[in-house]
Order: C-alpha cells, then sequence, then structure tokens
C-alpha cells in the first residue's frame, strides 16, 4: 500500500516548456486535489476532483490543467511554464465519505522554472 | 481578515516542556478541521483530527472552541523529535475543499 505517489520528484524547466505531473493513490479514494507551497504562503489549492469524472477550479488555477484519469490518478499539466510557477506540487487524496475527510500527502514534486 | 490563522511563531521550547498553538478560523459554519505536520521540505502529514468534544493522542491533545471559532493543539513532554511546523486545516462547509493556515513552526531545543 504505497499511498499517495508523484513523479517526479523533481524538474527544471525552461520559461515556455510544458510538462505533465503525475499524482497515483491506492486507497480508493473518492477526492483528489492538487496544490502549490511557496515560502510564507501555505498550501494553496490549484484544482480539485471531488469524484472520478469531475474537477473544478481550486484558488490559483490559471496556468494549469488537471484530468482524473480514473479513480487513481489524477494529473497536473503546465502548458506554458513561467518563473511564478516555480514551486512546491503536492498531491493529495481523501475518502470523502461520511465521517472520514483526512487528506493523505504525496511526497511532492519540486518544480523550477528558469 | 484570513480565512485560516496561526502565529508564525517560532516557538523556542526546551525539551520536556508544554507547549500550545491556537488557530482562529472565519467561517462559523466550518465542520471539520485538522492538525498536521510538516518536516522541512516534505509532504504534510495527519497528525489529529480535531473533534467537537477535544480529543487527545498520547502526548497531544486538541480542542475545538466553536464559540471564539479556534481550534487548539497541547503538546506535553516536548520531545527533540516534534520540531516541526504545525498546519491548522479547515474543510469549507458544503465543498470538498480544505483552507491551510500558513503553520507555526516549533523548535525544541536540547
Amino acid at each position: 500500500n504505497a499511498g499517495v505517489t508523484q513523479t517526479p520528484k523533481f524538474q527544471v524547466l525552461k520559461t515556455g516548456q510544458s510538462m505533465t505531473l503525475q499524482c497515483a493513490q491506492d486507497m480508493n479514494h473518492n477526492s483528489m486535489y492538487w496544490y502549490r507551497q511557496d515560502p510564507g504562503m501555505g498550501l494553496r489549492l490549484i484544482y480539485y476532483s471531488a469524484s472520478e469524472g469531475t474537477t473544478d477550479k481550486g484558488e490559483v488555477p490559471n496556468g494549469y490543467n488537471v484530468s482524473r484519469l480514473n479513480k487513481r490518478e489524477f494529473s497536473l499539466r503546465l502548458e506554458s511554464a513561467a518563473p511564478s510557477q516555480t514551486s512546491v506540487y503536492f498531491c493529495a487524496s481523501t475518502p470523502t465519505r461520511q465521517g472520514y475527510y483526512e487528506q493523505y500527502f504525496g511526497p511532492g514534486t519540486r518544480l523550477t522554472v528558469t | 481578515r484570513k480565512e485560516v490563522e496561526q502565529d508564525p511563531g517560532p516557538f523556542n521550547v526546551p525539551e520536556g516542556a508544554t507547549v500550545a498553538f491556537n488557530c482562529t478560523y472565519s467561517n462559523s459554519a466550518s465542520q471539520s478541521f485538522f492538525w498536521y505536520r510538516q518536516d522541512c521540505r516534505k509532504e504534510p502529514k495527519l497528525l489529529m483530527s480535531v473533534y467537537s468534544s477535544g480529543n487527545e493522542d498520547g502526548r497531544f491533545t486538541a480542542q475545538l472552541n466553536r464559540a471564539s471559532q479556534y481550534i487548539s493543539l497541547l503538546i506535553r513532554d516536548s520531545k527533540l523529535s516534534d520540531s516541526a511546523t504545525y498546519l491548522c486545516v479547515v474543510r469549507t462547509p458544503g465543498t470538498y475543499k480544505y483552507i491551510f493556515g500558513t503553520g507555526t513552526r516549533l523548535k525544541v531545543l536540547a
């Protein structure tokens, strides 16, 4: 039982390049999330998927797209990377059943855009 | 006013001390509350859910005060290994979204 996994762990991009961050969970959770964490800002929600087949914007969605490929996988795509997207990206999942709302996080992807 | 506010610290305490953090939230309809621990450059890890009646897990006690809209975390007999950033998290009622505080940094000194 690996929990939430993310790939890659580290990435350096040049401005304008694109890339996809991958996230998978093996806990049969319904909801999945993408956050970014910047110094002094706390975690900010980029996009989330309440259940398979649905996605919604969070607090900072501009410059990102997501795909909920199936119940297990939720990917985040940067179409044209910008230096402002340099950050640590965390994926999380939640059972989202009555009484079970705790979030479980992946190890993060550290992205630098030059 | 921020939706979830925490004192950033750092709180520097000696080993064995008792330390408490508070976290205030602005939405009085909030229902689900959590404390997470985050070590430097690592992912947040669930420490405790916070229940209306309060709950305890070993040296850690969490309380909810709905009237004043804050949650608290008490750590007794602090260990060096407790040094970390503690994040307060509140689930937005009626949604699947969570609001994170910016965290309170704790350093336990030998």
